[in-house]
């Protein structure tokens, strides 16, 4: 069965620092990933997203992620982070031969000025 | 603004009604899924439908749950005798086919006293 892990609740980072928000996740065939923003009382933003290639991903507001194959890991990034971009973040897995979504428990990220 | 609609954005309803909820997906986009997300949780897949076929569904979804896509166009999610339980945010989601983003609406809020 496919599962998607966010092993933190929250992730505190400084204004201008660079953030890590980490995602693993677990299929039993070649996994579809996603990240998605939500902000409060709000639908949640696609992000960026793998199927194949490239292992690192740019997406949408300067954000990227890294594809890990060996370590079953899709953890975003940002080189520097902004107080806008408080909120909270789901990765999001699918696998081949379903059409069904996955999402993790979310990460909220403060970013304190 | 031409994203997903869902309305009534909040429902407040007694233990034991039914309610029914809209979504209006993005105009050209065939596949539509229905979530649940409650708080400090991820959404949940519900269902998911191509065009007006009903494709796949959460074993999680009881019998008092039913979605509709009569014409491939909006979608209408009914909650028959509702329980505490059932308390939530319902999110709609649409998008093209392939591994394409999903775009979200706001959700509709449902409220159980």
């Amino acid at each position: 069965a496919q599962s998607v892990a966010q092993p933190e609740d929250q992730v505190n980072v400084a204004e201008g620092n660079p953030l890590t928000v980490k995602c693993t996740y677990s299929v039993s065939g070649n996994p579809y990933l996603f990240w998605y923003v939500q902000y409060p009382n709000r639908g949640l933003q696609f992000l960026l997203k793998y199927i194949t290639g490239d292992n690192l991903v740019k997406g949408s507001y300067g954000f990227e992620a890294e594809f890990n194959k060996s370590q079953t890991s899709f953890h975003l990034k940002k080189p520097s982070a902004l107080v806008s971009d408080y909120a909270l973040y789901f990765c999001a897995v699918r696998d081949t031969g379903t059409y069904k979504y996955i999402f993790g428990t979310g990460t909220r990220l403060k970013v304190l000025a | 603004d031409t994203g997903v609609s869902q309305n009534p954005r909040h429902k407040i309803t007694k233990r034991g009604q039914n309610v029914t909820f809209r979504c209006d997906p993005i105009s050209e986009h065939n596949r539509l899924y229905w979530y649940r997300q409650t708080l400090g949780q991820g959404p949940e897949f519900l269902t998911y439908f191509q065009n007006e076929a009903q494709l796949e569904k959460s074993r999680l979804l009881s019998d008092r749950f039913s979605a509709e896509r009569p014409k491939g166009s909006f979608s209408t999610l009914e909650i028959q005798r509702t329980e505490q339980g059932d308390s939530a945010m319902y999110l709609c989601a649409s998008s093209l086919a392939g591994v394409q983003p999903q775009h979200f609406g706001d959700g509709t809020r449902l409220s159980i006293l």
